[in-house]
Order: structure tokens, then sequence, then C-alpha cells
């Protein structure tokens, strides 16, 4: 079983729905990451946590120490959200990586 | 800042040659990572550095890969000799000790 799991791993949504990618690991974590890549294969940090939940624009991430899960939302999502999604954990300094869920979203 | 610097951006090699990667990280960072990238495993952490010194190199595949910090703005990883299953995107980071990382834009390695 891998650490970090990712659901779901693809998912097509239409412009405009709300979507929601969840996160669940089993490791003892300082903080965690949600990354995202885009087709051109950059990677951008998008949100950095450990507990609660943080806000940027039309995105939103939470976390739940105790269980063990995280998730991301995307308000209002648009064409241009389609990407890849990764969840990733820090361990002792170090990145520990979901698998990723692609996410499209048509017009 | 322009980021983290990764050169070459894409590299096409024989199998059996000897293949160099370079990271400029941000100025001012003190860690720097070197990440793998292939369909069937995803994103793995090679090797990490604090302040120029290898922390955890436990994600290196095997002896064939090296990498170095001779100082704070450069960083190396190298393969020597390529096999076609290296073939990948390299990706390196760095950060502060605040652990966010920023990513460049990968090397896209080619061993045929």
């Amino acid at each position: 079983k891998n650490e970090v799991e990712q659901s779901p791993q693809n998912l097509t949504a239409q412009e405009g729905e709300f979507i929601t990618i969840n996160c669940s690991y089993s490791v003892g974590i300082s903080a965690l990451h949600w990354l995202q890549q885009h087709p051109g294969g950059g990677i951008v940090s998008l949100f950095m946590l450990s507990s609660g939940k943080k806000k940027h624009g039309r995105l939103i991430a939470t976390i739940n120490i105790q269980e063990k899960h995280s998730s991301l939302h995307i308000t209002a999502s648009h064409p241009r959200d389609s990407a890849v999604y990764i969840c990733a954990v820090n361990q002792g300094g170090k990145l520990i990586f979901g698998q990723g869920t692609e996410l499209s979203v048509k017009p | 800042d322009a980021g983290v610097i990764q050169s070459p951006r894409h590299e096409v090699t024989e199998m059996g040659q000897e293949v160099t990667l370079r990271c400029k990280p941000i100025s001012g960072h003190n860690s720097l990572f070197w990440y793998r990238q292939t369909m069937m495993r995803g994103l793995e952490l090679l090797i990490y550095f604090n302040n120029n010194v290898p922390i955890d190199d436990s994600g290196m595949p095997e002896d064939r890969f090296s990498a170095k910090m001779p100082n704070a703005s450069f960083s190396t990883l190298k393969i020597q000799p390529s096999e076609p299953r290296d073939s990948a995107v390299y990706f390196c980071a760095s950060s502060l000790v605040t652990y966010e990382q920023y990513f460049g834009p990968g090397t896209r390695l080619t061993v045929t």
C-alpha cells in the first residue's frame, strides 16, 4: 500500500463545477503539499499546510491531521484548471508523493 | 529571481554514455532536491542536500547515479553509464527551511 493515496486518479468536469480531490496518508508528517503539473510538465506548488485550511483564489486546501486526510477544492472550475494535481507529504524534509489526479475541465 | 534553473532541458544519449544534469537553486535557499518522474513510478526523490551536504540518498537507484553540490549555487546529477530505463524527467527543486519547494522546469532524458 502506498504511503500517500489520492482519489480519484482521473476526473472530468464541466466548466463551472465544484471539484474535490482527496489525499490520504499513513505516515507522520510535518506538512502536506499540493502541487500542480500542467501538460507542459512544469510543477508549481499550490499549497503547503500543516493544519486547518488555506485559500488562494478559487483553490481551497484543507487538512485533518487526526484523520490523516487532506482535500483540494476548486470552485467555479475552468478549462485552464486542467492539469495533474499531486499531493505530497513532507517527512523529515523530504517529500513522498501520491500518484496524482488528472483533471480535465471541459468548456 | 529567475527561479530554479536546470540544464539541459532535453538530453538524448546512447546507452553507455555519461549524462550530467545541472541545477542552479534559487539564491538563498539552503535545501536542494533531485527528483525523477516516470509514467510507471510517478515522482520519486533521488537525493537531497542541506547546506550543500547530502542528507538522504536512499532514493538513488544504484551506483551508476551520483550527485554533488560543490557550492550553494550549483548541483549536478550524473549517470554513468546510462541505460534505457533511466529515461525520465529529472526535476531539481530548492527550498528554505519553511519546506515549500520550488521546482525547476525539468530535464527530459532519453537514453536509446
